[in-house]
């Protein structure tokens, strides 16, 4: 599809294990964002890649979190010894880059639970 | 305080109603603003942007900016049962700033027949 795609789609793991989520965006995008939506709550930002700059991780919450994006295209966002406050979807995003009318375009996100 | 104050309800309306979505922001460097629509467990998708102050229309939907309040609606008319969802603002500066959208919690609308 043309869409932004990301797997799994669910997930759940044990508190203290590692999980790895994928996003592939879409195709000549160069801007790719990582959010994660908490019940009740907003989207929350983690982390912005923008073509071959340095990424901007501002957001990520704790040291337990990192993601890469390799090629410029598929992007993995990794948390380490899961927490049960991890718990919550992971939405990626990707737009054509910065400047003005380049909006983000959403996946469907991966829903962690963290037992 | 929040950057973008959103109330998250729920709004409960019947069919036909027109519905109005508002969010404050207190960044003055806000100057790009989007709408999104949230279906449940579902990724949110993109409604209308603007990055100007006035209305702008789509259909159903109109955007509204006014900068100097820091104040934006989204207004839908003829509300249907399918408009059922959460809806979103979303907005981000246009130079000289962080180009990263900021979010509100967003605004669960129920439209019932």
């Amino acid at each position: 599809g043309a869409g932004v795609s990301q797997s799994p789609s669910n997930k759940v793991t044990e508190k203290g294990k590692d999980v790895e989520l994928r996003c592939d965006p879409i195709s000549g995008h160069t801007a790719l964002y990582w959010y994660r939506q908490s019940l009740g709550q907003g989207l929350e930002f983690l982390i912005y890649f923008q073509g071959n700059s340095a990424p901007d991780k501002s957001g990520l919450p704790s040291d337990r979190f990192s993601a890469e994006r390799t090629g410029g295209s598929v992007s993995t966002l990794t948390i380490q010894r899961t927490q049960q406050e991890d718990s919550a979807v992971y939405l990626c995003a990707s737009s054509l880059g910065v400047g003005k009318l380049t909006e983000a375009f959403f996946g469907q996100g991966t829903r962690l639970t963290v037992v | 305080q929040k950057e973008v104050e959103q109330d998250p309800g729920p709004l409960s309306v019947p069919e036909g109603a027109i519905v109005s979505l508002n969010c404050t922001y207190s960044n003055s460097a806000f100057q790009y603003f989007m709408w999104y629509r949230q279906y449940s467990r579902k990724g949110p998708e993109l409604l209308m942007y603007t990055y100007s102050s006035g209305n702008k229309e789509d259909g159903r939907f109109t955007a509204q900016v006014d900068k100097s309040s820091k104040y934006i609606s989204l207004f839908i008319r003829d509300s249907q049962p399918s408009d059922s969802a959460t809806y979103l603002c979303a907005m981000r500066a246009l130079s000289g700033g962080s180009y990263i959208p900021t979010f509100g919690r967003g605004t669960s609308l129920i439209v019932h027949p």
